[in-house]
């Protein structure tokens, strides 16, 4: 059972547009959500996050939205370049203490056209 | 920076083999996990230590064990390899302390089980 979903496994963007990537996730008790960014024969890296007291965090070109009520979250990337081309994963994260349980979602190739 | 060095890139075993994969972080972090990462199933949690000597399962342990002797190092175990267990691996570590802190990922194991 995938609690956490990316419907679109690919996306292609023209230099300097919106790339909008989406996540939906069926758990309540997520209560955190992060985006990692992944290129090719390289590990995940920490892209943004958003705690479930927040609707908005932004970080430059970087922003996350969080619907709570629909269970869907979205990152978008204004203006979108070519080094933004990569696989992107959300993530959802429950739990107090020193560990959450983050469970990822499956990706979304992000390719940004010059 | 954060650096997590998983020991190969790359490695080819045999069905039947004892496989030990290695990973290593320079920042004293408490909490270290292994992931694989599969096309069109995303990023999914085989063990996670949140101490030295400490272990807990994630959501697919099965024919994997672990092991935590130093702070620094968490090694994944293969104990018979299997063509099914052919996938991309991923180590990573993140602080204990507080809550909502991502996780450093290495660059990842690419193992090939024949």
């Amino acid at each position: 059972d995938q609690q956490v979903k990316q419907n679109s496994p690919s996306l292609s963007v023209q230099e300097g547009r919106i790339s909008i990537l989406n996540c939906d996730y069926t758990n309540s008790m997520f209560d955190y959500f992060l985006w990692y960014k992944k290129y090719p024969a390289e590990g995940p890296t920490f892209l943004i996050s958003i705690s479930s007291i927040k609707d908005k965090n932004e970080d430059g070109r970087f922003t996350v939205f969080l619907n709570k009520s629909a269970k869907h979250l979205s990152l978008h990337i204004v203006p979108s370049q070519p080094g933004d081309s990569a696989v992107y994963f959300c993530a959802a994260a429950m739990g107090s203490g020193g560990y959450q349980k983050v469970t990822f979602g499956t990706g979304t190739k992000l390719q940004v056209i010059p | 920076d954060v650096k997590v060095t998983q020991s190969s890139r790359y490695l080819v075993k045999r069905t039947g083999e004892k496989v030990f994969l290695e990973c290593v972080q320079d920042m004293d972090h408490e909490n270290m996990f292994w992931y694989r990462q599969d096309p069109g199933l995303g990023l999914r949690l085989i063990y996670f230590s949140y101490d030295v000597k400490m272990k807990e399962k994630g959501d697919i342990p099965e024919g994997y064990s672990v092991s935590r002797e130093k702070k620094e190092r968490f090694s994944l175990i293969l104990e018979s390899a299997s063509t099914n267990q052919t996938s991309m691996y991923l180590c990573a570590s993140s602080l204990l302390t507080g809550r909502n802190t991502e996780a450093f990922f290495g660059q990842g194991t690419r193992l090939t089980v024949v």
